[in-house]
Protein backbone atom coordinates (compact mmCIF):
# COMPACT_ATOMS: atom_id res chain seq x y z
CA UNK A 1 0.00 0.00 0.00
CA UNK A 2 1.56 3.32 -1.03
CA UNK A 3 -0.73 5.51 0.42
CA UNK A 4 -2.34 7.58 -2.14
CA UNK A 5 -5.86 6.69 -2.60
CA UNK A 6 -7.75 6.97 -5.46
CA UNK A 7 -11.92 7.17 -6.13
CA UNK A 8 -13.70 5.81 -7.34
CA UNK A 9 -11.77 2.56 -8.92
CA UNK A 10 -14.04 2.27 -11.49
CA UNK A 11 -16.26 4.42 -12.87
CA UNK A 12 -18.53 3.48 -16.44
CA UNK A 13 -20.13 6.05 -18.58
CA UNK A 14 -21.20 7.41 -21.62
CA UNK A 15 -19.70 10.16 -24.47
CA UNK A 16 -20.59 13.53 -24.05
CA UNK A 17 -20.28 13.48 -20.22
CA UNK A 18 -18.25 14.44 -17.46
CA UNK A 19 -16.50 12.94 -14.58
CA UNK A 20 -14.48 13.79 -11.61
CA UNK A 21 -11.29 11.49 -10.44
CA UNK A 22 -10.15 11.93 -7.05
CA UNK A 23 -7.02 11.28 -5.23
CA UNK A 24 -5.65 11.62 -1.59
CA UNK A 25 -1.77 11.84 -1.25
CA UNK A 26 0.25 10.15 1.00
CA UNK A 27 0.20 12.09 4.29
CA UNK A 28 2.75 15.02 4.22
CA UNK A 29 3.44 14.83 0.03
CA UNK A 30 2.35 18.50 -1.52
CA UNK A 31 3.13 16.91 -5.03
CA UNK A 32 0.19 15.43 -6.85
CA UNK A 33 0.69 14.02 -10.76
CA UNK A 34 -1.86 12.54 -12.78
CA UNK A 35 -0.61 10.34 -15.61
CA UNK A 36 -2.99 8.09 -17.78
CA UNK A 37 -2.50 4.77 -18.70
CA UNK A 38 -4.35 3.49 -22.23
CA UNK A 39 -3.20 0.41 -24.92
CA UNK A 40 -2.08 2.90 -27.58
CA UNK A 41 -0.44 5.39 -25.26
CA UNK A 42 1.00 3.77 -22.56
CA UNK A 43 1.29 5.77 -19.94
CA UNK A 44 1.26 9.27 -20.04
CA UNK A 45 2.34 12.71 -17.64
CA UNK A 46 -0.66 14.88 -17.37
CA UNK A 47 -0.20 17.07 -14.54
CA UNK A 48 1.56 18.23 -11.82
CA UNK A 49 0.29 20.09 -8.81
CA UNK A 50 2.25 21.20 -5.88
CA UNK A 51 0.98 22.34 -2.77
CA UNK A 52 -2.33 23.73 -4.76
CA UNK A 53 -0.05 25.11 -7.69
CA UNK A 54 0.29 23.62 -11.16
CA UNK A 55 3.38 23.16 -11.77
CA UNK A 56 4.12 20.86 -14.84
CA UNK A 57 1.59 20.38 -17.94
CA UNK A 58 1.98 17.22 -20.35
CA UNK A 59 -0.12 15.69 -22.83
CA UNK A 60 -3.29 16.92 -21.31
CA UNK A 61 -6.30 17.73 -23.50
CA UNK A 62 -8.52 21.05 -22.99
CA UNK A 63 -11.59 18.98 -22.10
CA UNK A 64 -9.09 17.81 -19.01
CA UNK A 65 -8.69 19.75 -15.80
CA UNK A 66 -7.64 19.32 -12.41
CA UNK A 67 -7.10 21.30 -9.13
CA UNK A 68 -5.28 20.41 -6.02
CA UNK A 69 -7.17 21.33 -2.84
CA UNK A 70 -6.03 23.66 0.53
CA UNK A 71 -5.93 19.74 2.17
CA UNK A 72 -3.61 18.28 -0.82
CA UNK A 73 -6.11 16.22 -2.43
CA UNK A 74 -6.69 16.53 -6.11
CA UNK A 75 -9.04 16.46 -8.37
CA UNK A 76 -9.15 15.54 -12.46
CA UNK A 77 -11.99 16.65 -14.34
CA UNK A 78 -13.33 14.99 -17.73
CA UNK A 79 -15.66 16.33 -19.64
CA UNK A 80 -16.65 16.28 -23.20
CA UNK A 81 -15.87 12.42 -23.08
CA UNK A 82 -14.65 10.31 -25.77
CA UNK A 83 -14.35 6.68 -26.28
CA UNK A 84 -10.66 7.34 -26.31
CA UNK A 85 -10.66 8.83 -22.60
CA UNK A 86 -10.98 4.88 -21.62
CA UNK A 87 -8.05 4.45 -19.78
CA UNK A 88 -6.28 3.75 -16.54
CA UNK A 89 -5.89 7.47 -14.38
CA UNK A 90 -2.81 7.21 -11.84
CA UNK A 91 -2.28 9.79 -9.47
CA UNK A 92 1.20 9.58 -7.89
CA UNK A 93 2.60 12.15 -5.09
CA UNK A 94 5.67 12.92 -3.81
CA UNK A 95 7.36 14.12 -0.86
CA UNK A 96 8.22 18.41 -0.12
CA UNK A 97 11.03 18.64 -1.62
CA UNK A 98 14.23 17.97 0.89
CA UNK A 99 17.91 17.00 -0.07
CA UNK A 100 18.09 16.32 -3.97
CA UNK A 101 16.24 17.52 -6.63
CA UNK A 102 14.25 14.73 -7.38
CA UNK A 103 11.79 12.73 -5.03
CA UNK A 104 10.72 9.75 -5.73
CA UNK A 105 6.80 9.30 -7.40
CA UNK A 106 4.30 6.93 -5.17
CA UNK A 107 1.54 5.86 -7.15
CA UNK A 108 -2.21 4.81 -6.00
CA UNK A 109 -4.32 2.31 -7.72
CA UNK A 110 -6.01 3.92 -10.28
CA UNK A 111 -9.24 4.77 -11.46
CA UNK A 112 -10.67 2.68 -14.71
CA UNK A 113 -12.45 4.76 -16.64
CA UNK A 114 -14.72 3.23 -19.23
CA UNK A 115 -16.86 5.43 -21.67
CA UNK A 116 -19.39 3.43 -23.89
CA UNK B 1 13.27 14.38 -27.10
CA UNK B 2 13.39 12.36 -24.07
CA UNK B 3 12.32 8.82 -24.64
CA UNK B 4 12.48 5.79 -22.56
CA UNK B 5 12.63 2.05 -25.38
CA UNK B 6 11.94 -1.57 -23.82
CA UNK B 7 12.43 -3.59 -26.88
CA UNK B 8 11.02 -6.47 -24.98
CA UNK B 9 7.17 -6.15 -25.19
CA UNK B 10 6.63 -9.74 -24.13
CA UNK B 11 9.47 -12.01 -21.92
CA UNK B 12 8.84 -15.51 -20.59
CA UNK B 13 10.90 -17.04 -18.05
CA UNK B 14 11.03 -20.74 -16.11
CA UNK B 15 10.76 -19.99 -12.63
CA UNK B 16 14.20 -20.44 -10.46
CA UNK B 17 15.61 -19.01 -13.89
CA UNK B 18 17.91 -15.70 -14.20
CA UNK B 19 15.91 -12.64 -15.55
CA UNK B 20 17.14 -9.11 -17.13
CA UNK B 21 14.71 -6.68 -18.41
CA UNK B 22 16.35 -4.13 -20.66
CA UNK B 23 15.78 -0.47 -20.87
CA UNK B 24 17.33 2.31 -23.29
CA UNK B 25 17.52 6.15 -22.05
CA UNK B 26 17.76 9.00 -24.99
CA UNK B 27 18.54 12.09 -22.28
CA UNK B 28 21.51 14.22 -22.47
CA UNK B 29 22.27 14.87 -19.00
CA UNK B 30 22.73 12.02 -15.86
CA UNK B 31 19.51 11.06 -15.62
CA UNK B 32 16.97 9.90 -12.64
CA UNK B 33 16.32 6.18 -13.71
CA UNK B 34 13.51 4.48 -11.95
CA UNK B 35 12.05 0.60 -12.62
CA UNK B 36 8.19 0.42 -11.15
CA UNK B 37 5.91 -3.06 -11.21
CA UNK B 38 2.41 -3.16 -12.01
CA UNK B 39 0.74 -6.49 -11.35
CA UNK B 40 -2.50 -6.64 -12.87
CA UNK B 41 -5.30 -4.39 -11.19
CA UNK B 42 -2.74 -2.71 -9.44
CA UNK B 43 -1.37 0.56 -9.08
CA UNK B 44 2.59 1.16 -10.05
CA UNK B 45 5.17 -0.30 -7.17
CA UNK B 46 8.96 1.33 -7.13
CA UNK B 47 11.43 -1.62 -7.85
CA UNK B 48 14.22 0.19 -7.42
CA UNK B 49 16.18 3.80 -8.82
CA UNK B 50 18.82 5.21 -9.74
CA UNK B 51 19.99 8.90 -8.85
CA UNK B 52 24.07 8.57 -8.87
CA UNK B 53 27.04 7.26 -7.47
CA UNK B 54 27.49 3.33 -7.71
CA UNK B 55 26.04 2.06 -10.74
CA UNK B 56 24.76 -1.35 -9.53
CA UNK B 57 21.64 -0.76 -6.99
CA UNK B 58 19.50 -3.19 -5.57
CA UNK B 59 15.87 -2.97 -5.02
CA UNK B 60 13.18 -4.45 -3.06
CA UNK B 61 12.22 -8.29 -4.13
CA UNK B 62 15.16 -9.44 -4.75
CA UNK B 63 15.86 -7.12 -8.01
CA UNK B 64 18.57 -4.91 -8.77
CA UNK B 65 19.71 -3.15 -12.03
CA UNK B 66 22.98 -1.37 -13.63
CA UNK B 67 23.44 1.70 -14.93
CA UNK B 68 25.36 2.08 -17.88
CA UNK B 69 26.20 5.85 -19.13
CA UNK B 70 28.18 4.40 -22.53
CA UNK B 71 24.98 2.14 -23.21
CA UNK B 72 22.59 4.93 -22.08
CA UNK B 73 21.41 1.07 -20.35
CA UNK B 74 19.45 0.77 -17.11
CA UNK B 75 18.66 -3.09 -17.00
CA UNK B 76 16.56 -4.86 -14.80
CA UNK B 77 18.15 -8.25 -12.86
CA UNK B 78 16.90 -10.78 -11.01
CA UNK B 79 19.06 -14.09 -10.81
CA UNK B 80 16.07 -16.89 -9.94
CA UNK B 81 12.60 -15.44 -10.51
CA UNK B 82 9.53 -16.98 -8.70
CA UNK B 83 6.16 -17.12 -10.11
CA UNK B 84 4.87 -14.04 -8.10
CA UNK B 85 6.89 -11.91 -10.23
CA UNK B 86 4.89 -12.40 -13.52
CA UNK B 87 3.57 -8.28 -14.08
CA UNK B 88 4.01 -5.83 -16.65
CA UNK B 89 7.65 -3.77 -15.44
CA UNK B 90 8.60 -0.31 -16.08
CA UNK B 91 11.12 1.43 -16.83
CA UNK B 92 11.56 5.30 -16.32
CA UNK B 93 13.29 8.24 -16.57
CA UNK B 94 12.63 11.19 -14.42
CA UNK B 95 12.80 14.95 -15.96
CA UNK B 96 13.01 18.24 -14.35
CA UNK B 97 11.23 20.54 -15.31
CA UNK B 98 11.30 24.40 -15.22
CA UNK B 99 9.02 24.57 -12.32
CA UNK B 100 8.13 20.81 -11.98
CA UNK B 101 9.28 17.42 -12.29
CA UNK B 102 7.56 14.05 -14.37
CA UNK B 103 8.10 10.71 -15.29
CA UNK B 104 8.51 9.48 -18.70
CA UNK B 105 8.03 5.60 -18.90
CA UNK B 106 8.84 3.03 -21.48
CA UNK B 107 6.33 0.66 -22.72
CA UNK B 108 6.48 -1.92 -20.58
CA UNK B 109 7.64 -5.44 -20.47
CA UNK B 110 5.11 -8.08 -19.64
CA UNK B 111 7.02 -11.29 -17.74
CA UNK B 112 5.54 -14.45 -17.54
CA UNK B 113 6.61 -17.07 -15.66
CA UNK B 114 6.58 -20.88 -16.75
CA UNK B 115 6.42 -23.24 -13.68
Amino acid sequence: DSGVTQTPKHLITATGQRVTLRCSPRSGDLSVYWYQQSLDQGLQFLIQYYNGEERAKGNILERFSAQQFPDLHSELNLSSLELGDSALYFCASSARLAGGPYNEQFFGPGTRLTVL
Amino acid sequence: AQSVTQPDIHITVSEGASLELRCNYSYGATPYLFWYVQSPGQGLQLLLKYFSGDTLVQGIKGFEAEFKRSQSSFNLRKPSVHWSDAAEYFCAVGLILEYGNKLVFGAGTILRVKS
